[in-house]
């Protein structure tokens, strides 16, 4: 399977702890990078490879794995983390073809 | 630091071929995967296929037959065209740089860390 799946939305009160979950088949082989997107603005990368961040990115945001599932964590969330979470990787059958999972709308309350 | 500037025509009839440019400035054209990926009005993201600094290309399996990437190293561009646009083909297209590391001798994994700030395409009659 190629789909990668994830929640279509998650809230978090300011300040707490909130997983931001992405399954696939293809998480076996492959890392998923995220990417986070506000409204009328391009993504931008949050996590790549195992638990990586790009530079300016806080450091309350953080990768990990476990079997066929990659989580985004974000711990202490603030408002200006509210918006969309997309998963990436690449699919099992087909090694060059990017896919994306539908996204993870997240609200700060 | 890396910039990525799009452009393109932003309105299109059924039939016709879309057309947009991303230039690179700011870094080297070799050495990456260059990207295009769209976004359909409140949808997901989509990746449409990618090109290296030496011209080989990857596409989407389902947009192979209507899609072409190219590049043009000596302005540090590269382009993408799809032809016979339909109402489906309606989203905001990004390009982006595929960067990659290594995790462990022989394994990779790659990341798009920039991204341009996408260009709107509507198909209209």
């Amino acid at each position: 399977s190629s789909g990668l799946t994830q929640d279509p939305a998650v809230s978090v009160a300011l300040g707490q702890t909130v997983r931001i979950t992405c399954q696939g088949d293809s998480l076996r082989d492959y890392y998923a990078t995220w990417y986070q997107q506000k409204p009328g603005q391009a993504p931008v990368l949050v996590i790549y490879g195992k638990n990586k961040r790009p530079s300016g990115i806080p450091d309350r945001f953080s990768g990990s794995y476990s079997r066929n599932t990659a989580s985004l964590t974000i711990t202490g969330a603030q408002a200006e983390d509210e918006g969309d979470y997309y998963c990436n990787s690449r699919d099992s059958s087909t090694y060059y073809l990017e896919v994306f999972g539908g996204g993870t709308k997240l609200t700060v309350l | 630091q890396v910039q990525l500037q799009q452009w393109g025509a932003g309105l299109l009839k059924p039939s016709e071929t879309l057309s947009l440019t991303c230039a690179v400035y700011g870094g080297s054209f070799s050495g990456y995967y260059w990207s295009w990926i769209r976004q359909s009005p409140g949808k997901g993201l989509e990746w449409i296929g990618e090109i290296n600094h030496r011209g080989s290309t990857n596409y989407r399996p389902s947009l192979t037959s209507r899609v072409t990437i190219s590049l043009d190293t000596s302005k540090n561009q590269f382009s993408l065209k799809l032809a016979s646009v339909t109402a489906a083909d309606r989203a905001v297209y990004y390009c982006a740089r595929k960067n990659s590391g290594s995790s462990s001798p022989g394994s990779h994994y790659y990341y798009m860390d920039v991204w341009g700030k996408g260009t709107t395409v509507t198909v209209s009659s």
